[in-house]
């Protein structure tokens, strides 16, 4: 079962706008990740953040995260067309008691992202 | 080599066929996953091999069966599938399953079942 939602489901905007994508999930977590994937091709990593971790940048990219409300924020500012992508977020949840959960990221549901030229 | 390679990217079999997928990375991870995605839909979990062993079938039906030969190779095992397991098959590796740093996806094998 995918316990990540994210809205909205999908966004256009136009270059040098800013996109902002969030991500709702159920469960206690290790880490929140956010993936891009490009149509019909594999995932790429984009940032990771961890429980103890309230926001986080890398480039453009800008992400936050509320344990208290069990959900993160993607921001990519002055967004390019080459930005053009699924984007999705996955969470890493805390092992369960038997420690068997270990390596099971879930994913969200995804936003399509297109940025106009 | 910071890459994983799937091969073949695209497959198309009938459903008395038997076929593997197959997966590489040589970036030292011991831990390696294979995904299933449906079209506009996310990944969806199938195994997970943990130091070369499978730690998680996510109830993946038996006619996937999967192997872990050695630390960088994984396969696929397929055999009598159905239509509705045309896919996107999706190979993933992270350096270890219990400190996460991130996965890193192949570009995936694009399964029709016919």
């Amino acid at each position: 079962s995918q316990q990540g939602e994210e809205d909205p489901q999908a966004l256009s905007i136009q270059e040098g706008e800013n996109a902002t994508m969030n991500c709702s999930y159920k469960t206690s977590i290790n880490n929140l990740q956010w993936y891009r994937q490009n149509s019909g091709r594999g995932l790429v990593h984009l940032i990771l953040i961890r429980s103890n971790e309230r926001e986080k940048h890398s480039g453009r990219l800008r992400v936050t995260l509320d344990t208290s409300k069990k959900s993160s924020s993607l921001l990519i500012t002055a967004s390019r067309a080459a930005d053009t992508a699924s984007y999705f977020c996955a969470t890493d949840a805390l092992p369960n008691a038997g420690g068997t959960s270990y390596g099971k990221l879930t994913f969200g549901q995804g936003t399509i992202l297109t940025v106009h030229p | 080599d910071t890459e994983v390679t799937q091969t073949p990217k695209h497959l198309v079999m009938g459903m008395t066929n038997k076929k593997s997928l197959k997966c590489e990375q040589h970036m030292g991870h011991r831990a390696m996953y294979w995904y299933k995605q449906k079209a506009k839909k996310p990944p969806e979990l199938m195994f997970v091999y943990s130091y070369e062993k499978l730690s998680i079938n996510e109830s993946v039906p038996s006619r996937f069966s999967p192997e872990c030969p050695n630390s960088s190779l994984l396969n696929l095992h397929l055999h009598a599938l159905q239509p509705e397991d045309s896919a996107l098959y999706l190979c993933a590796s992270s350096q270890d399953p219990v400190e996460n740093y991130g996965y890193t996806f192949g570009s995936g094998t694009r399964l029709t079942v016919v």
